[in-house]
Order: structure tokens, then C-alpha cells, then sequence
């Protein structure tokens, strides 16, 4: 039990483009998703928090307008990569839990694998 | 500042030693301790989590944990390494006060040799 899905586990777009990536909970209800993304090498930088229904949680330096995140139900979150640039090239990766304790596990996706041209 | 250190970016083990990898956390409170398994291209997969009792966590695929609190440690072992064990491996804390917050390490990768 316990799976999250990620797709596409792999996009290539041109500069300028969006790029939408879906994040599932396969078998379970998830109160919470999170975003991140992961530098080569490198730990994980939470982008977002994000609740069934309401607006998503940024941390800080995170550009809400660049990294649109819609949670539209309890099993589905996904996020926009608006007008992306070579910059935003990146591992990104969601998780979901199912209650809203703090010692509730994170359930990880397999990640995407962005790269703009 | 809330943080989680993971002092060896690297371990090296030959396949059937013991192996420690270290994790120390500067994180208020009494937090919940996590740790994660991530191999090449993959997200990160649960191992186990420390959340309250015995300081000995036992978790999946024959790893384990300590916890130390006057340490505030949470190292992870294995009595006897695998070469399939080889991955990038990270601590995770979560405080108790902010259900939204999850600081991770900076990841080690670990190397099982035959």
C-alpha cells in the first residue's frame, strides 16, 4: 500500500513552454502533497505544501506565478511549470501523506525528470 | 536554524561488514525521525522512522536505526551489507509543531563492494 504515482517520469520542452506534472496517490487518500525538487547530487528543496481544495503553501524564494500547484482532489495534486527556461531543469519530486500528524510517513513518487532546451 | 547534518557524503563497506550511516539534527522540540532510500532516477522510499519508545528502530530490508537524544543522533545500520545496498540514503526530520515542515540531510551515498 501506499504508492504514489508521478507523469511523465521524463519531459523535454522548449524554453518558453509549460509543463504540467501529475502527482497521484494510488491506493490511499492524501490529506497532504508535497513538492520538490532535486539539484544533481544534491538533498531535496520542499517547494510547496499543498491541501485537497485550498491554495497551496510556498516556501520561501519559491515563485508561485513560476511553479503553479492545483490540488483538485484527495488523490491527485499537480504542478505547472509556467514559461519554463533552462534553469528550472531539475528532478522534481512529490509525496503525499495520509494523515495530518507530524509523525505520519512521507509516500515519495519516482520523480520527473525536466530538461528545457 | 532548524537542520540535519550527514557528515560523510560517502561511505565504502565490502558486502557482509556492518555499516553505520550518520545522521545528526539541530530541530526543536522532540521531532519525528525518518529515513530514506533513493536509488539512481528514483524517488525516495521509506526505511523506517523513529517516533517514540525504543531507541531501536528496526525497518525495512534488515535496517535499522539508533536514536540517540543527548546525541541527537539517529544513525542507520545494517549488521551485515548487501551490494544491492548501495544508494543514496537520507535522514529526514519532521518537528512535531509543523505537520508542513521536513528538513533532510544532505544525502549519502553509500557504496557495498564485493
Amino acid at each position: 500500500g501506499a504508492v504514489v504515482s508521478q507523469h511523465p517520469s521524463r519531459v523535454i520542452c522548449k524554453s518558453g513552454t509549460s509543463v504540467k506534472i501529475e502527482c497521484r496517490s494510488l491506493d490511499f487518500q492524501a490529506t497532504t502533497m508535497f513538492w520538490y525538487r532535486q539539484f544533481p547530487k544534491q538533498s531535496l528543496m520542499l517547494m510547496a505544501t499543498s491541501n485537497e481544495g485550498s491554495k497551496a503553501t510556498y516556501e520561501q524564494g519559491v515563485e508561485k506565478d513560476k511553479f503553479l500547484i492545483n490540488h483538485a482532489s484527495l488523490t491527485l495534486s499537480t504542478l505547472t511549470v509556467t514559461s519554463a527556461h533552462p534553469e528550472d531543469s531539475s528532478f522534481y519530486i512529490c509525496s503525499a501523506t495520509r494523515g495530518a500528524d507530524s509523525s505520519e510517513t512521507q509516500y515519495f513518487g519516482p520523480g520527473t525528470r525536466l530538461l528545457v532546451l | 536554524a532548524q537542520s540535519v547534518a550527514q557528515p560523510e557524503d560517502q561511505v565504502n563497506v565490502a558486502e557482509g561488514n556492518p555499516l553505520t550511516v550518520k545522521c545528526t539534527y539541530s530541530v526543536s522540540g522532540n521531532p519525528y525521525l525518518f529515513w530514506y532510500v533513493q536509488y539512481p532516477n528514483r524517488g525516495l522510499q521509506f526505511l523506517l522512522k523513529y517516533i517514540t519508545g525504543d531507541n531501536l528502530v528496526k525497518g525495512s530490508y534488515g535496517f535499522e536505526a539508533e536514536f540517540n537524544k543527548s546525541q541527537t543522533s539517529f544513525h542507520l545500520k545494517k549488521p551485515s551489507a548487501l551490494v544491492s545496498d548501495s544508494a543514496l540514503y537520507f535522514c529526514a526530520v519532521r518537528p512535531t509543531y509543523n505537520f508542513n515542515k521536513f528538513y533532510f540531510g544532505s544525502g549519502t551515498k553509500l557504496n557495498v563492494k564485493p
